[in-house]
Order: structure tokens, then C-alpha cells, then sequence
């Protein structure tokens, strides 16, 4: 089944400690993002890759970190967490090509609280 | 820069009534148009996207949406509300003209009472 996988799923966790949230597509897509949800802001781009090795800020990139060493797997570091990372996460994947039948494929959600 | 304005958070109509979630978007080229529905607890599903072809693009779920360059909106219609519908919708919008690099409005929550 293609599909875009995130773990954990669920994580709470304290001010400062490392974490990392692990984002993986079978779809062998080129494009792998990572996204912030927050009410009343929607969804907030952190960083994204075009392909293996190439990764780029995206709107709200503070305070992350992200890494394509492979072309199936984009995870989210978080070197010292704070509690305004506090949020819900999304990873998508698509194919970076002009094509009428290309959309972005979601993630179902990791839920990170920061005490 | 894109952008993407999502007028009303909140939506509330009938079961069986018309819904209608309105759009507008800012693009300095033609853009990719996207509707992305999301249910509780579960991550976002495309609904429909407009890719410069038809101006009537239908989707799933019975949902359509029309692109309407003189008024720059992509407003989100469906016939008849069901239960099933109540979800948070989003509006995004692509200059790239792939699917990558979207650029998400804020949402709208639809509820659908009996």
C-alpha cells in the first residue's frame, strides 16, 4: 500500500531533550516535506527536500533540523525542544514533476507535546 | 509570493443543505489550486485541484470546486451536506506547478447538524 509514515505517533517529552520524528514513503517520491499545524494557523511549512541531499528552509524552520540521506526517509530533529514546538506535525512525499495527476501525500500526524 | 485566504473558520449547515467554503488565493503566475480535507485525528486527504485545465473541477465525496481567475477564488461547493462531511478543509495553492511547495490557508472546521 503506498503510503507516508510517521513515528512516533504520539510523544510527550521535556524542555531541552533531543527527539527526532521519523518520516518514511514508499512512493518513491522526490519531495518530502515537513509541516507544523497549529489553530488558527493552518499548516506551516519547516523544511523541505527536492531530492537525496538537497533539503531547504521552509517558512517556520527555527528550532529544526532535517536531513535526506536516503530518498524514502526525511526525519524531524529536534536538537533542544521548547514548548512553542509544542504541535502537531505532518510529513508529505509527492513527485516533483509537472503532471496533472501530482498531489502531495500526507502523513497521518505525530502530536509532540513539550512540557 | 503565494498566499491563501480562507474566509470564515468555522462553517455550520444542515444536513442536506448546500456547503460552500470560500477561497482566495494571491499568485504572481497561474497557480495550482488544492482542497485538502482533513478528518479528526487523521491526516490531510486531497479532495480536488485545479491544474489549468477544466475551470469545473469535480472531486471526491461529491465536492466541486470552480476557478475563477477574475475574482482569484476557488471556492469549495457540494449539493447536499452529510454527516460524514464535518472535517476541517483547507485551501492550498502551488506556483510551482507541481505539487510540492504548497502554500496552506488556515482552514475552515465544517460542521453538519441534523
Amino acid at each position: 500500500e503506498a503510503q507516508v509514515t510517521q513515528n512516533p505517533r504520539y510523544l510527550i517529552t521535556v524542555t531541552g531533550k533531543k527527539l527526532t520524528v521519523t518520516c518514511s514513503q514508499n512512493m518513491n517520491h522526490e519531495y518530502m516535506s515537513w509541516y507544523r499545524q497549529d489553530p488558527g494557523l493552518g499548516l506551516r511549512q519547516i523544511y523541505y527536500s527536492m531530492n537525496v541531499e538537497v533539503t531547504d528552509k521552509g517558512d517556520v524552520p527555527e528550532g529544526y533540523k532535517v536531513s535526506r540521506k536516503e530518498k524514502r526517509n526525511f526525519p524531524l530533529i529536534l536538537e533542544s525542544p521548547s514548548p512553542n514546538q509544542t504541535s502537531l506535525y505532518f510529513c508529505a512525499s509527492s513527485f516533483d514533476r509537472d503532471s496533472n495527476y501530482n498531489e502531495q501525500f500526507f502523513g497521518p500526524g505525530t502530536r509532540l507535546t513539550v512540557l | 509570493a503565494q498566499s491563501v485566504t480562507q474566509l470564515g473558520s468555522h462553517v455550520s449547515v444542515s444536513e442536506g443543505a448546500l456547503v460552500l467554503l470560500r477561497c482566495n488565493y494571491s499568485s504572481s503566475v497561474p497557480p495550482y489550486l488544492f482542497w485538502y480535507v482533513q478528518y479528526p485525528n487523521q491526516g490531510l486527504q486531497l479532495l480536488l485541484k485545479y491544474t489549468s485545465a477544466a475551470t469545473l473541477v469535480k472531486g471526491i465525496n461529491g465536492f466541486e470546486a470552480e476557478f475563477k481567475k477574475s475574482e482569484t477564488s476557488f471556492h469549495l461547493t457540494k449539493p447536499s451536506a452529510h454527516m460524514s462531511d464535518a472535517a476541517e478543509y483547507f485551501c492550498a495553492v502551488s506556483e510551482t506547478g507541481t505539487a510540492s511547495k504548497l502554500t496552506f490557508g488556515t482552514g475552515t472546521r465544517l460542521q453538519v447538524t441534523l
